[in-house]
């Protein structure tokens, strides 16, 4: 079946280790996605790609990078430089501009 | 910088009650998305509201966006519990992939 897969489910970082979260898609989305939900609160986009090759910095890009060497996988890094990494992190990609097909989520917890 | 605010942050509703969120916008949005989140779940999409006044049905939810579009509003008819969830509206700006999440309406339903 076609949809978008996170991996891991769930992830626990020592303070100041990298972690990379995976994200891949085999919708032939062009447009990928990471969100950042903390409790009862909304998404923060962390960054997005519209094409392999090329990604923009979303509203909270600090202490995280991504890359987009092909079109199905959008992996995320948290660095140490993120101060407060402990949160649930959703991966998207859409076609266009319009619907947001959704992951499953990763949750991250600092120790 | 651009803002999606939603309100109420919380509903509680017996069973067969009605429920109303709002979301209000800082600037003209392009089209606004709404998205139902279950307990522990991700994010799914519901409906995408693009033109001036539009007002679309599914069943006992219906989406309306403002003649401005810089406001949308999700009314569910006659809640049933399978309704609780987390129901977040998120606007789009131009043409970008970027879209802006309100923080969400929390709703539950007592059966």
């Amino acid at each position: 079946d076609g949809g978008i897969t996170q991996s891991p489910k769930y992830l626990f970082r020592k303070e100041g280790q990298n972690v990379t979260l995976s994200c891949e898609q085999n919708l032939n989305h062009d447009a990928m996605y990471w969100y950042r939900q903390d409790p009862g609160q909304g998404l923060r986009l962390i960054y997005y790609s519209q094409i392999v090759n090329d990604f923009q910095k979303g509203d909270i890009a600090e202490g995280y990078s991504v890359s987009r060497e092909k079109k199905e996988s959008f992996p995320l890094t948290v660095t140490s430089a993120q101060k407060n990494p402990t949160a649930f992190y959703l991966c998207a990609s859409s076609k266009d501009t319009g619907e947001l097909f959704f992951g499953e989520g990763s949750r991250l917890t600092v120790l | 910088g651009q803002q999606v605010m939603q309100i109420p942050q919380y509903q509680h509703v017996q069973e067969g009650e009605d429920f109303t969120t709002y979301c209000n916008s800082s600037t003209t949005l392009s089209n606004i998305q709404w998205y139902k989140q279950r307990p522990g779940g991700h994010p799914v999409f519901l409906i995408q509201l693009v033109k001036s006044g539009e007002v679309k049905k599914q069943k006992r939810l219906t989406f309306q966006f403002g003649e401005a579009k810089k406001n949308s509003s999700l009314h569910i008819t006659a809640t049933q519990t399978t309704d609780v969830g987390t129901y977040f509206c998120a606007g789009g700006v131009d043409s970008s992939y970027k879209l802006i999440f309100g923080s969400g309406t929390r709703l539950l339903v007592r059966p």
